[in-house]
């Protein structure tokens, strides 16, 4: 099984900076990556798949990079809707989640 | 649009099963894949297996081998998942998530919304 290891757990920011969240996979898992957005009492949505495409409807202030085993999502001028849990997934062998990275103010 | 909907909200004794369902509606059913995902109170989520309907046959997370089954039904646009053996570690929300492309690996961009399963006694 593939191991995905997000960090850092908590991301202190303040609105209008940047965040950038990391993950790293146990094993290349070539661009078969995604980023997805879970706020409280909702089901995941996702922002970024194939490590750099924006999902439809997702804002131009996420932005993701990285192939193999290390990849960034990229948060530019945060807004207070950011402000949520973030997890990245590898679909290269089968599906994993990483643990997910809170963006806090 | 596409839509999946969940059974409700569900309590269970330990060492009984669990069995939730996810209609679609609004897009394709049995050509994508659709995956079951498990979110525990207040932690990460748990990839628990997949199914392709037209092609019938689950594959499992490791993990879940021999306790879960994953069906789906063309006929109704309905996925199911079932759990057995249930423990107090199985209580969580459980979604359902469909497939971004066909015939392709692909990550989740439709989900429904979740069902919260309690396993107590």
């Amino acid at each position: 099984e593939i191991v995905m290891t997000q960090s850092p757990g908590t991301l202190s920011v303040s609105p209008g900076e940047t965040a950038t969240l990391s993950c790293r996979a146990s094993q290349s898992v070539s661009s078969n990556l995604a980023w997805y957005q879970q706020k409280p009492g909702q089901a995941p949505r996702l922002l970024i798949y194939g490590a750099s495409t924006r999902a439809t409807g997702i804002p131009a202030r996420f932005s993701g990079s990285g192939s193999a085993t290390e990849f960034t999502l990229t948060i530019s001028s945060l807004q207070s809707e950011d402000f949520a849990l973030y997890y990245c997934q590898q679909y290269h062998d089968w599906r994993t989640f990483g643990q997910g990275t809170k963006v806090e103010i | 649009q596409v839509q999946l909907v969940q059974s409700g909200a569900e309590v269970k004794k330990p060492g009984s099963s669990m069995k939730v369902s996810c209609k679609t509606s609004g897009g394709s059913f049995s050509r994508y894949g659709f995956n079951w995902v498990r979110q525990a109170p207040g932690q990460g989520l748990e990839w628990m297996g997949r199914i392709i309907p037209i092609l019938g046959r689950a594959n499992y997370a490791q993990r879940f081998q021999g306790r879960v089954t994953i069906t789906a039904e063309t006929s109704s646009s309905t996925a199911y998942m079932e759990l057995s053996g249930l423990k107090s570690e199985d209580t969580a929300i459980y979604y359902c998530a469909r497939e971004v492309d066909i015939g392709t690996t692909s990550p989740f961009d439709y989900w429904g919304q979740g069902t919260l399963v309690t396993v107590s006694s």
